[in-house]
């Protein structure tokens, strides 16, 4: 079985600081990891994916999260935050069986 | 262009009926899921298909149904709607383990 941490259900940022958004998983097998944003009454929207090729992944505007297997965690930054970047996010871990297990999300707001 | 859609994208219903959401993919994937969308909870797996004929239950099924009979369509039914069960449902789509799901827009459910 696999399951998915999310640290922290409301991440405030100024416009311009760095966005740290947290995820930790357990899985059993080595993992597929994701991110997602969902805008305000809209689906959700990948962001990036790890799939076992390189352990920094680098996803759509300017997002990138880092694979540490040591310390089972995924964790999403921005350098750079934009007010376009207020919205819901959420990490999701799959194994071998095509299933999605997210996190509870983390509500991201940026401050003018 | 190859997309997911469902339908309605809002329901209002009454406490003890039957309700049923469509789910439509056009991209040929074997793999299709329903979730629930609850604030704190982030997305619960309801149900899911791995094809034709295939369906198994997810860790939130009681109360819900699915079918597939081709491979574009999963509807879920809601056998005797519930206070319980207004929430917002998204379907999904996954073509292989390496890819990762393609979400619809959602379908915003009110029991009364």
């Amino acid at each position: 079985a696999q399951s998915v941490t999310q640290l922290g259900s409301h991440v405030s940022v100024s416009e311009g600081a760095l966005v740290l958004l947290r995820c930790n998983y357990s899985s059993s097998v080595p993992p597929y990891l994701f991110w997602y944003v969902q805008y305000p009454n809209q689906g959700l929207q990948l962001l990036l994916k790890y799939t076992s090729a390189a352990t920094l992944v680098k996803g759509i505007n300017g997002f990138e999260a880092e694979f540490k297997k040591s310390e089972t965690s995924f964790h999403l930054t921005k350098p750079s935050a934009h007010m376009s970047d207020a919205a819901e996010y959420f990490c999701a871990v799959s194994s071998n069986d095509y299933k999605l297990s997210f996190g509870a999300g983390t509500t991201v707001t940026v401050r003018a | 262009d190859a997309e997911i859609t469902q339908s309605p994208r809002h329901k209002i219903t009454e406490t003890g009926r039957q309700v049923t959401l469509a789910c439509h993919q056009t991209w040929n994937h074997n793999n299709m899921f329903w979730y629930r969308q609850d604030l704190g909870h982030g997305l619960r797996l309801i149900h899911y298909s791995y094809g034709v004929h295939d369906t198994n239950k997810g860790e939130v099924s009681d109360g819900y149904s699915v079918s597939r009979s081709n491979t574009e369509d999963l509807p879920l039914t809601l056998e005797s709607a519930a206070s319980s069960q207004t929430s917002v449902y998204f379907c999904a789509s996954r073509p292989n383990l390496e890819d990762t799901q393609y979400f619809g827009p959602g379908t915003r459910l009110t029991v009364l």
